[in-house]
């Protein structure tokens, strides 16, 4: 079974320009969620997607950030303009059902923002 | 919202000894507590999980223990070997994963 697929692996952009994210989440998931992961320390949730709908982007910085998911199946995650605090792992996961209790999540491998 | 502290954030054992990594968490309602594994360059995978109704669960050479009354959980790998090396990561829930900031496990050869 192909697992959580993510793109661009790694990028470096200069502050104040964008940026774009892709994701392509296990085949069936309902649930497609958007983590930013700052280095040494854990994953924080972005976003959630229930299907092509918009759970939970209590922590998403909405100045700056934006995600979609059309058709309930792939996602991207934008930033503009991006600030150095934003370099960060980005973490795209998946699961079957919404909610954790009994819904495990994969993640994919992540994409690697640097902004100098 | 959920607070999750981990601890150690680095531990370094000799291959063969056990490996104990210790979570709290703040908030009572909390019901589910997976464990992720993060090797270098890739995603966190999922290890090992509890829920809240129960107290200890085992996996070979992983176990996890909880304690609600207390708020806090552990990890436990014995016999650890250097495919072990890792960060590895609590989570509590209740309705959304808050992640511990991680342990950086090393295992001497």
């Amino acid at each position: 079974e192909a697992g959580v697929a993510q793109s661009p692996r790694y990028k470096i952009i200069e502050k104040r320009q964008s940026v774009a994210f892709w994701c392509n989440p296990i085949s069936g998931h309902a649930t497609l969620y958007w983590y930013q992961q700052i280095l040494g320390q854990g994953p924080k949730l972005l976003i959630q997607f229930q299907n092509n709908g918009v759970v939970d982007d209590s922590q998403l910085p909405k100045d700056r950030f934006s995600a979609e998911r059309l058709k309930g199946v792939d996602s991207t995650l934008k930033i503009q303009p991006a600030k150095l605090e934003d370099s960060a792992v980005y973490l795209c996961a998946s699961s079957l059902g919404g909610g954790t209790l009994g819904n495990t999540i994969y993640f994919g491998e992540g994409s690697w923002l640097t902004v100098v | 919202g959920e607070n999750v502290e981990q601890h150690p954030s680095t531990l370094s054992v000799q291959e063969g000894d056990s490996a104990v990594i210790k979570c709290t968490y703040s908030d009572s309602a909390s019901n589910y507590f997976p464990w992720y594994k993060q090797e270098l360059g890739k995603g966190p995978q999922l290890i090992i999980d509890i829920r809240s109704n129960v107290g200890e669960k085992k996996d070979q050479r992983i176990a996890v223990t909880l304690n609600k009354t207390a708020k806090h959980f552990s990890l436990h790998i014995t016999e650890t070997q250097p495919e072990d090396s890792a960060v590895y990561f609590c989570a509590a829930s209740i309705a959304k994963l808050s992640f511990g900031a991680g342990t950086t496990v090393t295992v001497r050869a």
